[in-house]
C-alpha cells in the first residue's frame, strides 16, 4: 500500500473551517484516498472517501489534486465534536486486495473554544 | 441499529496468562478485522475474516496470537502466554461485504493490559 504523509497536529478555532492535508506522491492508478478520524476512546469512524473529483458529504468535504499527489479533508465548521485523530489512507480496490486498512500516525486536530 | 460491539471493554492479566477477546459485528456482515493499536499509534492489522474463514493473517505478530470466527459472526481473539508488549487497545471492525473499499464500522475496542 502506498505511504500517505500527514502534519502530526493542528490547531482549529471552533466554528473556523479547517484544511487538513495529506500526501500521497507515490499513489497509484486504482488506489482511493479514504479518511478516517478517531475521537478519544472510541475506534476510528470513516469520513469520506474519492478517487479523483472532489466529494462532498454531511461530515466534511475531500479536495484532490490533478495530479492526486496530495488531498486535503475539508471541516466546513469545526465544533468541539470534531477533536480527534484523522487519518489519511490509500486502497487499492483491486481484487486480491482484503481491505484491511494501514493507519499511519494521522493528525491530531485540536479545536479551541 | 446495534453496531459494533467488543467486550470485555478492559482486560487485566498477568504475564504468561491465556486471554480471549470477543467482537459481535455487525449483523449480516461477513467481513471482520482485527487491529492492535499501542499508546500513540495507529491501529495495526491483525487479520481479515471472509465468512469462517481467515482470508488474511499477514498481521499476527507470532503464534501466540490466534483468532476465530466459527460461525461466520462472533469472533474471538486469543493470545497465550501473554508478554507486557501485548498491552494495548484491540479493535474490531467489520464490513458489509469483502470488498476492498467498503466503510469498516469499528467497535470501542478492548484495552488489554500485561502485568
Amino acid at each position: 500500500d502506498a505511504k500517505t504523509t500527514q502534519p502530526n497536529s493542528m490547531e482549529s478555532n471552533e466554528e473556523e473551517p479547517v484544511h487538513l492535508p495529506c500526501n500521497h506522491s507515490t499513489i497509484s492508478g486504482t488506489d482511493y484516498i479514504h479518511w478516517y478520524r478517531q475521537l478519544p476512546s472510541q475506534g476510528p469512524e470513516y469520513v469520506i472517501h474519492g478517487l479523483t473529483s472532489n466529494v462532498n458529504n454531511r461530515m466534511a468535504s475531500l479536495a484532490i489534486a490533478e495530479d492526486r499527489k496530495s488531498s486535503t479533508l475539508i471541516l466546513h465548521r469545526a465544533t468541539l465534536r470534531d477533536a480527534a485523530v484523522y487519518y489519511c489512507i490509500l486502497r487499492d480496490d483491486g481484487s486480491s486486495n482484503t481491505g484491511k486498512l494501514i493507519f499511519g500516525q494521522g493528525t491530531t486536530l485540536q479545536v479551541k473554544p | 441499529g446495534a453496531g459494533v460491539s467488543q467486550t470485555p471493554s478492559n482486560k487485566v492479566t498477568e504475564k504468561g496468562k491465556y486471554v480471549e477477546l470477543r467482537c459481535d459485528p455487525i449483523s449480516g456482515h461477513t467481513a471482520l478485522y482485527w487491529y492492535r493499536q499501542s499508546l500513540g499509534q495507529g491501529p495495526e492489522f491483525l487479520i481479515y475474516f471472509q465468512g469462517t474463514g481467515a482470508a488474511d493473517d499477514s498481521g499476527l505478530p507470532n503464534d501466540r496470537f490466534f483468532a476465530v470466527r466459527p460461525e461466520g459472526s462472533v469472533s474471538t481473539l486469543k493470545i497465550q502466554r501473554t508478554e507486557r508488549g501485548d498491552s494495548a487497545v484491540y479493535l474490531c471492525a467489520s464490513s458489509s461485504t469483502g470488498h476492498p473499499l467498503n466503510e469498516q464500522f469499528f467497535g470501542p475496542g478492548t484495552r488489554l493490559t500485561v502485568l
